[in-house]
């Protein structure tokens, strides 16, 4: 029953460094998200796949790049962190278009950019 | 274009008194609509959705909403607060012509106090 599994779950970076956030899951779920939460802002969509192979720009893709191999796993990768990337990220995943179907969220990574 | 607003930034209630949160949304076309909860240190969580079908909308843990086109608006309620409902509620919107494209809402904290 792990369903959609983010690591990590905590990472402090210095301005400039790059990372990569992973996104396992194991529903066979074909479209999986990455969003940002901000304080005050909701979430805001920064990049999607509807299967594997695809990658799509969401609502703020840019200092993002993702990648999408293999069906169950989904990254996210900042090549030059910057302080303004300092947010909650979360995966989510589901079987059909988002609009009309439930999203499965894994449960967070805290990034700090200093 | 697609919007949802959230009336209330926080809410606190006593346990076992009625919850109402509330909010509005703009569509452009026949919205889908949906409540999220997203516990501290956790992902968000469904707790129900309206898509064409019935305009009163039952979800988990005892949760209504009702959509209202006359009002542009789902408001979430419950009966009676239990303590385990502290946490944070967001409206998220959908239209059928937007692709994966969802809007959150930024979101309500619920306080529930003894």
């Amino acid at each position: 029953n792990a369903g959609v599994t983010q690591t990590p779950k905590f990472r402090v970076l210095k301005t400039g460094q790059s990372m990569t956030l992973l996104c396992a899951q194991d529903m066979n779920h074909e479209y999986m998200y990455w969003y940002r939460q901000d304080p005050g802002m909701g979430l805001r969509l920064i990049h999607y796949s509807v299967g594997e192979g695809t990658t799509a720009k969401g609502e703020v893709p840019d200092g993002y790049n993702v990648s999408r191999l293999k069906k169950q796993n989904f990254l996210l990768g900042l090549e030059s962190a910057a302080p303004s990337q300092t947010s909650v990220y979360f995966c989510a995943s589901n079987d059909s278009p988002g609009h009309r179907e439930k999203l499965f969220f894994g449960s967070g990574t805290q990034l700090s950019v200093l | 274009a697609q919007s949802v607003t959230q009336l209330d930034s926080h809410v606190s209630v006593s346990e076992g008194t009625p919850v109402l949160l509330r909010c509005n949304y703009s569509s452009s076309y026949s919205p889908s609509l949906f409540w999220y909860v997203q516990h501290p240190n956790k992902g968000l969580q469904l707790l129900l959705k309206y898509t064409s079908a019935a305009t009163l909308v039952k979800g988990i843990n005892g949760f209504e909403a009702e959509f209202k086109k006359s009002e542009t608006s789902f408001h979430l309620t419950k009966p009676s607060a239990h303590m385990s409902d502290a946490a944070e509620y967001f409206c998220v919107v959908s239209e059928a012509g937007g692709g994966n494209k969802l809007t959150f809402g930024t979101g309500t904290q619920l306080k529930v106090e003894l």
